[in-house]
């Protein structure tokens, strides 16, 4: 099984400030990472597939990079509605695995 | 637009049984695989299962292997998980997550329901 394992696991930030969320993979898995914010008490929301490409709809402040083993969740000029759990996902082989989750407090 | 909703969760006891469903629209449902993910309170994702579109080919995680069985009904648009066996620690939301190719492999999860819990307790 690959294990995902982000950092940092709770970060408060204030809004306008960048902030950088990292997902490490127990082995290589190409490009095959993507990422989710859960908002609290709302379902999980796909915010970048494989590693760098955006989705429609989601706000150009979020961005993705990495491959192999080390990825990177970058948020831009943080807004208050930013206040989520992020989870990064691998689909390079079953079982899919989850990282344990960012929870992003805004101060 | 794509609408997922699960049903059939609730309160069962340790070693009972439950069925719960994700009726789906807004996409053609028989073209695309689907998938259950789970969430115990307060906890992180966990990924529970996997169908390919026509139903041939599924997967299950270790933790629920021999005792939950995905399938589905293209006919009905419908996503089923049947639980048995259940634990304690099976107590989470269940979420019902489209996939967007027909095959299960390798794809992120587009769409996600808004879930159902299931909790096991006596």
């Amino acid at each position: 099984e690959i294990v995902l394992t982000q950092s940092p696991d709770f970060q408060s930030v204030t809004p306008k400030e960048k902030v950088t969320i990292t997902c490490r993979a127990s082995q290589s898995i190409g490009s095959s990472l993507h990422w989710y914010q859960q908002k609290p008490d709302q379902s999980p929301k796909l915010l970048i597939k494989y590693a760098s490409q955006s989705i429609s709809g989601v706000p150009s402040r979020f961005s993705g990079s990495g491959s192999g083993t080390d990825f990177t969740l970058t948020i831009n000029s943080l807004e208050a509605e930013d206040a989520a759990t992020y989870y990064c996902h691998q689909s390079s082989s079953f079982p899919y695995t989850f990282g344990q989750g960012t929870k992003l407090e805004i101060k | 637009e794509v609408q997922l909703v699960e049903s059939g969760g609730g309160l069962v006891q340790p070693g009972g049984s439950l069925r719960l469903s994700c009726s789906a629209s807004g996409f053609t449902f028989s073209s695309y695989a689907m998938h259950w993910v789970r969430q115990a309170p307060g906890k992180g994702l966990e990924y529970v299962s996997a169908i390919s579109s026509n139903g041939g080919s599924t997967y299950y995680a270790d933790s629920v292997k021999g005792r939950f069985t995905i399938s589905r009904d293209n006919s009905k648009n419908t996503l089923y998980l049947q639980m048995s066996s259940l634990r304690a620690e099976d107590t989470a939301v269940y979420y019902c997550v489209k996939d967007p190719a027909p095959t299960a492999m390798g794809d992120y999860f587009d769409y996600w329901g808004q879930g159902t819990l299931v909790t096991v307790s006596s």
